[in-house]
């Protein structure tokens, strides 16, 4: 199965520590983005990135959060000092262009901060 | 200010029988729309989508309706199908934006 990996699947972290996503995009793809869900709602769009590149960070909050896609190896969400309101679902999706519709989802990290 | 509703937030209907999953948007900017389909522990993956320009699109058992006028579309499921229970996100976008906003989803239920 060459879809979009990530991991890991359940991320438990206290108040405070740094807690690092990993997505792996579909081979072949070159571009990621982060959504992230809370309990009994949608989707939230974080950011989006291209090898290398940052192209849109809109949806991710000043502080404590970064995403980088570097030329060799995954796609991380680094999130610093945690609080307990980050816990949520973290997907991860990637996609050949930037039409919306080819987004392959992972199956998502579940952060709890305790 | 959510950009994109659906209200119920789940769905029982007998197997064989039509399933209508609903959802409202209010930023007349969207110009398209997809559903995604997710089920427990893994991610969403695409179902159906439609443009602006059409008013309905049809794949297999799947059809979606698009009402621009009352900002509404709905995804028809006819028949279900126990495999079919799932949680069906609406998620819209404007074409010259990437960024997908989502719907909370609407958890169907598929009786034998």
């Amino acid at each position: 199965n060459a879809g979009v990996m990530q991991n890991p699947r359940h991320l438990v972290r206290r108040r405070g520590q740094e807690a690092r996503l990993r997505c792996s995009p579909v081979k072949g793809h070159s571009h990621v983005y982060w959504y992230r869900q809370l309990p009994e709602e949608g989707l939230k769009f974080m950011v989006y990135l291209q090898k290398e590149n940052i192209i849109d960070e809109s949806g991710m909050p000043k502080e404590r959060f970064s995403a980088e896609f570097p030329k060799e190896g995954p796609s991380i969400l680094r999130i610093q000092q945690v609080v307990r309101g980050d816990s949520a679902a973290y997907f991860c999706a990637s996609s050949k262009d930037r039409e919306n519709e080819k987004l392959f989802f992972g199956s998502g990290t579940q952060l709890s901060v305790l | 200010d959510q950009q994109v509703k659906q209200n119920s937030p789940s769905l029982s209907v007998q197997e064989g029988r039509i399933s209508i999953l609903n959802c409202d948007y209010t930023n007349s900017m969207f110009d398209y729309f997809l559903w995604y389909k997710k089920y427990p522990a893994e991610g969403p993956t695409f179902l159906i989508s439609i443009s602006s320009i059409k008013d309905k699109n049809e794949d297999g058992r799947f059809t979606v309706f698009l009402n621009k006028s009352a900002k509404h579309l709905s995804l028809h499921i006819v028949p279900s199908q126990p495999g079919d229970s799932a949680v069906y996100f609406c998620a819209a976008s404007a074409r010259s934006n990437y960024q997908l906003i989502w719907g909370a989803g609407t958890k169907l239920i598929i009786k034998p």
